[in-house]
């Protein structure tokens, strides 16, 4: 079992759409929690960071982790074209001394004007 | 602004032949990362180093290797390169190994 899953999509969503982009993982002893947006052909850019369970709100993203259920969301709201890119989550243990992120292999979304 | 810089942004080599693929960073970060990313994949670790303490992973295949000359630039040496090791090669800063990873926008190595 991969330590993170995450559903490679595509995902392909009209402008305005609300998009929900989700992943599970498996080692409950991950604590941090982070969404990287990366556009084609360029590196991961960091977009949301969490510590634990709750949700974090910035501007017109959610990010949204539940540790009971090792499930952790990203909700986009009002989409835009601009949008359009592979977003990975990612996941860390409190204790790692070697700081290495666990990543999903990354959800592909469109959104068409 | 501070930044991750990765150099060449693309790169053709022919198998068999050495290359290596540049990152420098203007955060003044301790640790540096090394990730490949192959399409429609999640980065893996290659390798990190701490200052200068290098930490290998244990599936990183020896062909793969590393030198930090100071804080600031990290490479990345492909000693024999084969057609598998085509794929994106990401460059990731930070403050310590329990902060942030910040990346570069990665280099696309293409073996002939």
């Amino acid at each position: 079992q991969k330590e993170v899953e995450q559903d490679p999509g595509p995902l392909s969503v009209p402008e305005g759409a609300i998009v929900s982009l989700n992943c599970t993982y498996s080692n409950s002893a991950f604590q941090y929690f982070m969404w990287y947006r990366q556009y084609s052909r360029k590196g991961p850019e960091l977009l949301m960071y969490t510590y634990s369970s709750g949700n974090k709100e910035d501007g017109r993203f959610t990010a949204q982790v539940d540790k009971s259920s090792k499930y952790i969301s990203l909700f986009i709201r009002d989409s835009q074209p601009s949008d359009s890119a592979t977003y990975l989550c990612a996941t860390r243990d409190r204790g790692s001394t070697l700081g290495r992120l666990y990543f999903g292999r990354g959800t592909q979304l469109t959104v068409w004007p | 602004d501070a930044m991750v810089i990765q150099n060449p942004r693309y790169q053709v080599t022919q198998f068999g032949k050495p290359v290596t693929l540049s990152c420098s960073q203007t955060l003044n970060h301790n640790v540096m990362y090394w990730y490949q990313q192959k399409s429609s994949q999640a980065p893996k670790l290659l390798f990190h180093y701490y200052d200068k303490d290098f930490n290998n992973e244990a599936d990183t295949p020896d062909n793969f290797q590393s030198r930090r000359p100071n804080t600031s630039f990290c490479f990345l040496d492909i000693r024999s390169p084969g057609l598998g090791d085509a794929a994106m090669y990401l460059c990731a800063t930070s403050s310590g190994t329990q902060e942030t990873q910040y990346f570069g926008p990665g280099t696309r190595l293409l073996v002939l």
